[in-house]
């Protein structure tokens, strides 16, 4: 069966500081990745997704970036974290094909002080 | 352009009343759509989910029905219990890109003993 795990859970990061999430996938190959933030209480919004190695597509500016190195990992990184960043990431897959689910990792809560 | 609406919570419930949470869809073609839970401090599990015209999703004893003619994916359950307390996303995959879902902003659910 396919398992996504996303690591830290928690994370509490001083303002200027870089931050890298990380994100693997087992049990399927060449799945399309996405990172998603959501702001306390409010919905979710796609950062960024991925359709294969090295395939980013960015959705909205912002000070974060997202690599795929290998086929089943999907980082997100900063070079410099601003208060802004504060919020719960979520890294999710789904198979390719059409109208399909996507199956979530358990987030990561980012503070930044 | 494509687009969910969800109705907007906090929704507060009694043990054992019924539970409805409406969802309703833009798309060109036919979408699938679907239904996620988040329960608190955790990631989005898919719930349920329905991909043509008529097909009733169901788990955990919640329902929903896609409706083309009124373009509605409303969530329900009979009896709702304190552990269904979560947030509830609907969304939708669109025919032919499955590289985003659309997704509505989400209703809180709270249910009380």
């Amino acid at each position: 069966s396919q398992t996504i795990h996303q690591w830290p859970a928690t994370l509490v990061q001083p303002v200027g500081s870089p931050l890298s999430l990380e994100c693997t996938v087992e049990g399927t190959s060449n799945p399309n990745l996405y990172w998603y933030r959501q702001a306390a209480g409010r919905g979710l919004q796609l950062l960024f997704y991925s359709v294969g190695i090295g395939q980013i597509s960015s959705e909205v500016p912002q000070n974060l970036s997202a690599s795929r190195p290998q086929d089943r990992q999907f980082i997100l990184s900063s070079k410099k974290l601003l208060l802004s960043d504060s919020g719960f990431y979520l890294c999710a897959w789904s198979v390719k094909g059409a109208n399909t689910e996507a199956f979530f990792g358990q987030g990561t809560r980012l503070t930044v002080v | 352009g494509n687009s969910v609406t969800q109705m907007e919570g906090p929704v507060t419930l009694s043990e054992e009343a019924f539970l409805t949470i409406n969802c309703t869809y833009t798309a060109t073609g036919y979408p699938s759509l679907f239904w996620y839970v988040q329960y608190p401090g955790e990631g989005l599990q898919l719930l349920l989910k329905a991909t043509k015209a008529d097909d009733k999703g169901s788990n955990k004893g919640f329902e929903a029905t896609y409706r083309k003619e009124t373009t509605s994916f409303h969530l329900e359950k009979g009896s709702v219990q304190v552990s269904d307390s979560a947030v509830y996303f609907c969304a939708l995959a669109r025919a032919g890109n499955n590289r985003k879902l659309i997704w509505g902003l989400g209703t809180s659910l709270a249910v009380n003993p």
